[in-house]
């Protein structure tokens, strides 16, 4: 069956650390990946979206990889804020189904 | 510009009514899409319409149906409402159809209970 995974529902970090993120899934082609960012009563806002042939995207504090054969992506902060407490969500953009799956999220605090 | 907007914001119905949701896109967006959101299921996909006819659907029953008018601004229904519909109805518009690494822009959502 087709899964969309990310590898915690919270994530609890100290402020100036790099917090990672995990996506997994199975069973998908994603010709894109990409990344949202979710606070509470809000909807998502874009972040980042990374290409199959791309390995890595990098943004400010904030990168991104790809590994189609892990099918796996990784979502970094560095330097971590606590103002970058909120949900993070993947989402596969499925070439065979024209829209966007989404992970459950991961919710991160970072701790002054 | 503008984003998307959404209303209702907050809305409480009972089991058995019926609900419509407006979402008006960003100026120049096309292609609108709907995902509902719960705690246990996440964001789920319902629909999503571009220029005014659906293009893809979820998997959700057939008491969830939306249309697109030629402004671009869309609706979408629930008939016969149930408990387990309460959920946060969010809506996005993008330039074109998703599947092609386009962006999507989200609105604040809907908050609908049911009673």
């Amino acid at each position: 069956s087709q899964k969309i995974e990310q590898n915690s529902e919270a994530l609890n970090i100290q402020e100036g650390k790099t917090a990672t993120l995990t996506c997994n899934y199975t069973n998908y082609s994603p010709a894109y990946l990409q990344w949202y960012r979710q606070d509470p009563g809000r909807g998502p806002v874009f972040l980042l979206l990374i290409r199959e042939n791309e390995k890595e995207k990098r943004k400010e504090r904030l990168k991104v990889t790809f590994d189609t054969t892990l099918k796996q992506s990784l979502f970094h902060i560095t330097a971590s804020q606590p103002a970058d407490s909120a949900t993070y969500l993947c989402a596969l953009d499925e070439r065979s189904q024209g829209n966007l799956i989404f992970g459950k999220g991961t919710k991160l605090s970072v701790k002054p | 510009k503008a984003g998307v907007t959404q209303t209702p914001r907050y809305l409480i119905k009972t089991r058995g009514q019926q609900v419509t949701l407006s979402c008006s896109p960003i100026s120049g967006h096309r292609s609108v899409s709907w995902y509902q959101q719960t705690p246990g299921q996440g964001l789920q996909f319902l629909f999503e319409y571009f220029s005014e006819t659906q293009r893809n659907k979820g998997n959700f029953p057939g008491r969830f149906s939306g249309r697109q008018f030629s402004n671009s601004r869309s609706e979408m229904n629930v008939s016969t409402l149930e408990l387990g519909d309460s959920a946060l109805y969010l809506c996005a518009s993008s330039l074109v159809p998703g599947g092609g690494g386009e962006t999507q822009y989200f609105g604040p959502g809907t908050r609908l209970l049911v009673l």
